[in-house]
């Protein structure tokens, strides 16, 4: 069975300061995965997937196989960033259902 | 174009009762998704719907169930109803559930007396 870890429950950074959200995930085979975000009293919302290896609003995310993870990165973080970040993982083709970590809240600090 | 769409936004329920959950994905979107979320398990998959059929079923009792029109809209319920089904249901939706990028409604919030 899949499944996606996200140690942090709470990350406060500074405005300014590089963030890095940790996701690692256990999945034998080859997943995909995404991030979600989730801003107050929005929806949630997909910010990238790997298989994109796009930048959007600032974050990257790259998967490392190696280690199984899938960090999200930004180099300097924004007000506007505080959110509940989720990571998520797909089984590939086949599948068509996500599985998601329990999330990171993000906070940045003015 | 429109999202996806959830009704009702709240319903309270006692306990023993069943409850239907309805979802519209946007247009052109034909498969749909359950997702069940609350503060201690997080997100879990239901259920996922294509073409009125059910192709993924995640780890939930019998109670909860679902069905999809051949207009793609959904709806899932849950039959007799317990405490522990308090939970935010989201539904989401996508083109063919496929690539993982799923739209997501602003859900449901059940609350089980």
């Amino acid at each position: 069975a899949q499944r996606v870890t996200q140690p942090e429950k709470l990350l406060s950074v500074f405005k300014g300061a590089p963030v890095e959200l940790k996701c690692n995930y256990s999945y034998s085979g080859s997943p995909e995965l995404f991030w979600y975000v989730q801003y107050s009293r929005q929806r949630l919302q997909l910010l990238l997937r790997h298989i994109s290896r796009e930048s959007i609003k600032g974050f990257t995310a790259d998967l490392n196989k190696g280690e199984t993870s899938f960090h999200l990165k930004k180099p300097f973080a924004q007000e506007e960033d505080s959110a509940m970040y989720y990571c998520a993982l797909r089984s590939g083709a086949g599948s068509y259902q996500l599985t998601f970590g329990k999330g990171t809240k993000l906070s940045v600090i003015p | 174009k429109a999202g996806v769409t959830q009704t009702p936004r709240y319903l309270i329920k006692t306990r023993g009762q069943q409850v239907t959950l309805s979802c519209s994905p946007i247009s052109g979107h034909r498969s749909v998704s359950w997702y069940q979320q609350t503060p201690g398990q997080g997100l879990q998959f239901l259920f996922e719907y294509f073409s009125e059929t059910q192709r993924n079923k995640g780890n939930f009792p019998g109670r909860f169930s679902g069905r999809q029109f051949s207009n793609s809209r959904s709806e899932m319920n849950v039959s007799t109803l317990e405490l522990g089904d308090s939970a935010l249901y989201l539904c989401a939706s996508s083109l063919a559930g496929t690539g993982g990028g799923y739209t997501f409604g602003s859900g449901t919030r059940l609350t089980v007396v």
